[in-house]
């Protein structure tokens, strides 16, 4: 089946660590995505890539890294950086065939302890 | 200004009650609109896709799209419990990867 495969569904973090969120699709989409969502709010564009080895931030990309050495994977590091990274991330891709439509994971909850 | 707005809700109505989700936009480009629908912890799936302006239907579902207006909706028939979720509208335009995100409505229907 194909689809968008997130990594871990729950993570906690200690303060002071980096952690590393996973996501993988399989659907062939040239571009991926990350979001943060935070408990009653909208999706914030955390970065984006639409073609490999290229990656662009998005709106609240401060404390975050991405890389995209690979079509299939567009994994994405917390850092310590990030003053506040308790929330749901969710990562998607966008099909260009079909216009603009984005596909999800089932999305990482990450909490800091 | 926002690119997309929508009312957070919450959205509070009684089963078999119709209701209507709207989002209004600023930018005349797009021309994909869509709606998701997100339960708890959960990501969002596609719930309908419409292209240019028009109504389409699915379902208790009906999306309309009024591009001169830069206006959407979402018209869920004889609500049920289980349409209890978030509601995203989402849009983008041809040739453009990036699809912009409404800030959703919580929806709760009533037993």
């Amino acid at each position: 089946d194909g689809g968008i495969t997130q990594s871990p569904k729950y993570l906690f973090r200690k303060e002071g660590q980096n952690v590393t969120l996973s996501c993988e699709q399989n659907l062939n989409h040239d571009a991926m995505y990350w979001y943060r969502q935070d408990p009653g709010q909208g999706l914030r564009l955390i970065y984006y890539s639409q073609i490999v080895n290229d990656f662009q931030k998005g709106d609240i990309a401060e404390g975050y890294s991405v890389s995209r050495e690979k079509k299939e994977s567009f994994p994405l590091t917390v850092t310590s950086a990030q003053k506040n990274p308790t929330a749901f991330y969710l990562c998607a891709s966008i099909s260009r065939d079909r216009g603009s439509e984005a596909f999800f994971g089932q999305g990482t909850r990450l909490t800091v302890v | 200004q926002k690119e997309v707005e929508q009312d957070p809700g919450p959205l509070s109505v009684p089963e078999g009650a119709i209701v209507s989700l709207n989002c209004t936009y600023s930018n005349s480009a797009f021309q994909y609109f869509m709606w998701y629908r997100q339960y708890s912890r959960k990501g969002p799936e596609l719930l309908m896709y419409t292209y240019s302006s028009g109504n389409k239907e699915d379902g208790r579902f009906t999306a309309q799209v009024d591009k001169s207006s830069k206006y959407i909706s979402l018209f869920i028939r004889d609500s049920q419990p289980s349409d209890s979720a978030t509601y995203l509208c989402a849009m983008g335009n041809t040739g453009g990867f990036k699809t912009i995100f409404g800030a959703g409505t919580r929806l709760f229907v009533k037993a």
